[in-house]
């Protein structure tokens, strides 16, 4: 399968406790999306690379949450102390990102799914 | 007042129906998606437009710039078209999204 994977996809952990996901890129994408999707609502958007540079971050992102993605290829994001608001989907997805093209299509993995207790 | 709304929230009907999903947005773009994501998370691109109409199979997008609204259109309806259908714009490099319309296709 050459499409976006995701680890794990399900996580319960405890209030307090840090987690961390992995996001498996289609290989030849050069942007990577984190996006968070809450029960019955669309996913909003947390963060973005392209390449190894981080572009833009949501102010969704608070200082408990970090994302790498140190060679340009996969990438992990981080949760801090996590809260039982923490407790979403959180999707991947990546595209060609071709320099000088206004939007290209994203695909989108599996998602993470967390629930914190 | 969400930047990208869709209409309705939840729809019904029987196999066979023709259906119709609006999203309307209020930013500038330069792209609209269409987007289904079904039960479990994953989430599958449909269409990508900025201008007129695409057709794949049963599926019918359209787009009025001026009017900034666009309309997703399933023709003879399945009950494999059951789904929830995301509306997202794009006005630079990430997605904007509408909160999506559940859609349940009966036998």
């Amino acid at each position: 399968d050459t499409g976006v994977s995701q680890n794990p996809r399900h996580k319960i952990t405890k209030r307090g406790q840090n987690v961390t996901f992995r996001c498996d890129p289609i290989s030849e994408h050069n942007r990577l999306y984190w996006y968070r999707q809450t029960l019955g609502q669309g996913p909003e958007f947390l963060t973005y690379f392209q390449n190894e540079a981080q572009l833009e971050k949501s102010r969704l992102l608070s200082d408990r949450f970090s994302a790498e993605r140190p060679k340009g290829s996969f990438s992990t994001l981080e949760i801090q102390r996590t809260e039982q608001g923490d407790s979403a989907m959180y999707l991947c997805a990546s595209s060609l990102g071709v320099r000088g093209l206004a939007t290209d299509t994203q695909y989108f993995g599996p998602g993470t799914r967390l629930t914190v207790l | 007042k969400n930047e990208v709304e869709q209409s309705p929230q939840n729809l019904t009907a029987q196999e066979g129906e023709f259906i119709t999903i609006n999203c309307s947005y209020s930013v500038g773009i330069s792209a609209l998606h269409w987007l289904q994501q079904h039960p479990g998370g994953g989430i599958v691109s449909l269409f990508m437009l900025s201008s007129g109409k695409k057709k794949h199979g049963r599926l019918i997008a359209t787009i009025n710039i001026q009017e900034k609204h666009s309309s997703l259109h399933i023709t003879a309806s399945h009950p494999r078209d059951s789904a929830v259908y995301i509306c997202a714009v794009s006005g630079g490099d990430k997605l904007i999204f509408g909160t999506g319309t559940r859609l349940q296709v009966f036998p």
